[in-house]
């Protein structure tokens, strides 16, 4: 069935670092693959979204880029905050017989120390 | 003025027990899901509907019946509780169904079996 496949689990990094995370999927037919971001007992909120006619998008310090051929995606976070300190899911649209539906990753616990 | 709105925020109960949470968005949304969110933060979607009618039902435990009586609201009810149940579930809507919209979560009811 369909699959997204997220790494690294966690992430450390020192702030003003870079902070880098990758998903692959393995339905082709897959053209939507949002963001989210989930702080400590808080819901998931969408941070940024790329379609597959687009290979690359950006918002201020967060970037996603898009390898359809290779299946995988990437997001970039730059000059990292303590406040970005929290879960990332990548997700990638999926199907569930005819309807289409969002299939998330495995997510990744960044850190960022001050 | 929430956008996605659950209740309870925190159900505790017994094995056995019969519960509900309910959910209502005021976004003018179509489509609505139920998520649950085990210990090790994987979301996984467990049904989805748009306009009231039922388009998503992953492999779920018949125990897990989910109502929409209108557009703007879809509740979750659960039978016969067990421990595996113990989880965070979240409500989310989006625009339209087709898994290529922004989905809103809700913030999310913590169940704890016992």
């Amino acid at each position: 069935g369909e699959n997204v496949e997220q790494h690294p689990s966690t992430l450390s990094v020192q702030e003003g670092d870079s902070a880098v995370i990758k998903c692959t999927y393995s339905d082709s037919a897959s053209n939507y693959f949002p963001w989210y971001k989930q702080e400590l007992g808080k819901r998931p909120q969408l941070i940024i979204d790329i379609r597959s006619n687009v290979g690359e998008k950006k918002d201020q310090r967060i970037a996603v880029t898009l390898n359809k051929t290779a299946k995988h995606f990437s997001l970039h976070i730059t000059e990292t905050q303590p406040e970005d300190s929290a879960v990332y899911f990548c997700a990638a649209s999926g199907f569930s017989g005819n309807t289409g539906k969002l299939i998330f990753g495995q997510g990744t616990t960044l850190q960022v120390k001050p | 003025d929430t956008a996605v709105s659950q209740t309870p925020k925190y159900l505790v109960t017994q094995m056995g027990n019969d519960k509900s949470i309910k959910c209502e968005q005021n976004l003018g949304h179509d489509t609505m899901y139920w998520y649950k969110q085990d210990s090790k933060k994987f979301l996984k979607i467990m049904f989805s509907y748009n306009n009231k009618e039922l388009i998503i039902n992953e492999t779920v435990p018949n125990r897990f019946s989910p109502k929409s009586p209108d557009k703007a609201h879809l509740n979750l009810h659960i039978n016969s509780l067990e421990l595996g149940d113990s989880a965070v579930y979240f409500c989310a809507s989006s625009q339209s169904w087709g898994g290529t919209n922004e989905q809103f979560f809700g913030p999310g009811t913590r169940l704890t079996v016992l």
